[in-house]
């Protein structure tokens, strides 16, 4: 089973800044990492499919990068809708897994 | 829009029997594979099950593999999970999701659910 681990589990950011997650792999996956939002009380929404494309409906400031092993969400200039727990998640190989989740304050 | 609405879930006793359903509208439901996805408590998600357009080829979790099993009927747009011999940690909610791609076995979920809540106690 790959495991993904997401650094840090907790962030507390000050609006307009930049926020930056990381996902570690315990397998290379390629580029076949997700990334997915989660607000309170609802169902997670993808941001980020295969590394770093970008989709639909998703505001600009959100970025991925990496491949292989290592994987990086960033958020640039911070808005206070963006307080949520971010998963990051591999297809690369079944199970199909998740990470731990980062969840995301507002300061 | 798409919609996938779940259904089914509730408070069952330990080795009981549960089935979830998750109506789907929106889209063209016998093209794209499917998944069910648990949220347990502690905000954790776990990839539970997966099945092909046309149910050739299933997936599932250890955790739930020999005790769940994944269906669908494209005639209905609906996507099913059986529950058998429920354990208190499959307390969960349980989360229907689409795969993107058209045709693809694995990849990204492109919409979620809204959930079906599933207690397991005594």
């Amino acid at each position: 089973e790959i495991v993904l681990t997401q650094s840090p589990d907790f962030q507390s950011v000050a609006p307009k800044e930049k926020v930056t997650i990381t996902c570690r792999a315990s397998q290379r996956v390629g580029t076949a990492l997700h990334w997915y939002q989660q607000k309170p009380d609802q169902s997670p929404k993808l941001l980020i499919r295969y590394a770093s494309q970008s989709v639909p409906g998703v505001p600009s400031r959100f970025r991925g990068s990496g491949s292989g092993t290592d994987f990086t969400l960033i958020i640039n200039s911070l808005e206070a809708e963006d307080a949520a727990t971010y998963y990051c998640h591999q297809s690369s190989s079944l199970p199909l897994t998740f990470g731990g989740g980062t969840k995301v304050e507002i300061k | 829009e798409v919609q996938l609405v779940e259904s089914g879930g509730g408070l069952v006793q330990p080795g009981r029997s549960l089935r979830l359903s998750c109506a789907a509208s929106g889209f063209s439901f016998a093209d794209h594979a499917m998944n069910w996805v648990r949220q347990l408590p502690g905000r954790r998600l776990e990839w539970i099950a997966s099945i092909s357009r046309n149910s050739a080829s299933l997936g599932y979790a250890d955790s739930v593999k020999g005790r769940f099993t994944i269906s669908r009927d494209n005639a209905k747009n609906s996507l099913y999970l059986q529950m058998n011999d429920l354990r208190v940690e499959d307390t969960a909610f349980y989360f229907c999701t689409k795969l993107a791609q058209v045709g693809a076995t694995r990849g990204d979920f492109d919409n979620w659910g809204r959930g079906t809540l599933v207690t397991v106690s005594s």
